[in-house]
């Protein structure tokens, strides 16, 4: 059972460089989630989808962007990379919405941005 | 708009004592879960304990439970029997908007002292 996956975990990358931050899971969950992870902030809210095709912003959502074609799959795109990027990013994802119900987190990714 | 506060960055407690971890919420929603993660030095967030809104008892999981205050907005996680491996950062959060999105406070980081 390898649940919620995340790769790279660790990732160095520069200034004006695209970042493609993947995520998997394997429970088939409705929903998931990317948040950043910064000193002082707790974790943010970045992008969600409630399913294959559906997603919307989240709290940060500025310099990111997401896709979900699969169920299984979330990938979190920086387009053009900066140094506020750098930050701990992670994916979750949850069965379904409603009182409970619980998000479960990936490992997540480290990325320092140059 | 909700939040999540925790004012305590950093707190010890000896081997075997009880811990308090405060955290005080906002919203004018009137159904919502409060949540409590652990994250280790490894890294990863790690489910703890649950709380709805109109839950009339207070949530236990072993040796966590949650001091649910509802007139004071507030949702302290108890430790009891404090163990060395409960050294980790915890957070509370709350969901929101139909019960599937997360806040996050900024965290309190525990350290058990043998």
């Amino acid at each position: 059972d390898a649940g919620i996956t995340q790769s790279p975990r660790y990732k160095i990358t520069e200034t004006g460089r695209q970042v493609t931050l993947m995520c998997h899971q394997t429970w088939s969950h409705s929903y998931m989630f990317w948040y950043r992870q910064d000193l002082g902030h707790g974790l943010r809210l970045i992008y969600y989808s409630a399913a294959a095709d559906i997603t919307d912003k989240g709290e940060v959502p500025d310099g990111y962007v997401v896709s979900r074609s699969k169920t299984e799959n979330f990938p979190l795109t920086l387009e053009s990379a900066t140094r506020s990027q750098t930050s701990v990013y992670f994916c979750a994802s949850m069965w379904d919405r409603g009182a409970g119900e619980t998000q479960y987190f990936g490992p997540g990714t480290r990325l320092l941005v140059l | 708009a909700q939040k999540i506060t925790q004012t305590q960055p950093g707190m010890f407690v000896q081997e075997k004592e009880a811990v308090t971890l405060d955290c005080t919420y906002d919203t004018s929603d009137p159904s919502y879960g409060l949540f409590w993660y652990k994250q280790p030095s490894s890294g990863e967030m790690i489910f703890l304990i649950y709380q709805g809104s109109y839950d009339q008892q207070n949530a236990t999981e072993g040796r966590y439970s949650l001091n649910f205050q509802k007139a004071r907005k507030s949702a302290n996680l108890v430790i009891s029997a404090s163990q060395l491996g409960d050294s980790a950062m915890y957070f509370c959060a709350m969901s929101y908007d139909s019960s599937y999105k997360l806040i996050f406070g900024s965290g309190t980081r525990l350290l058990v002292r043998p």
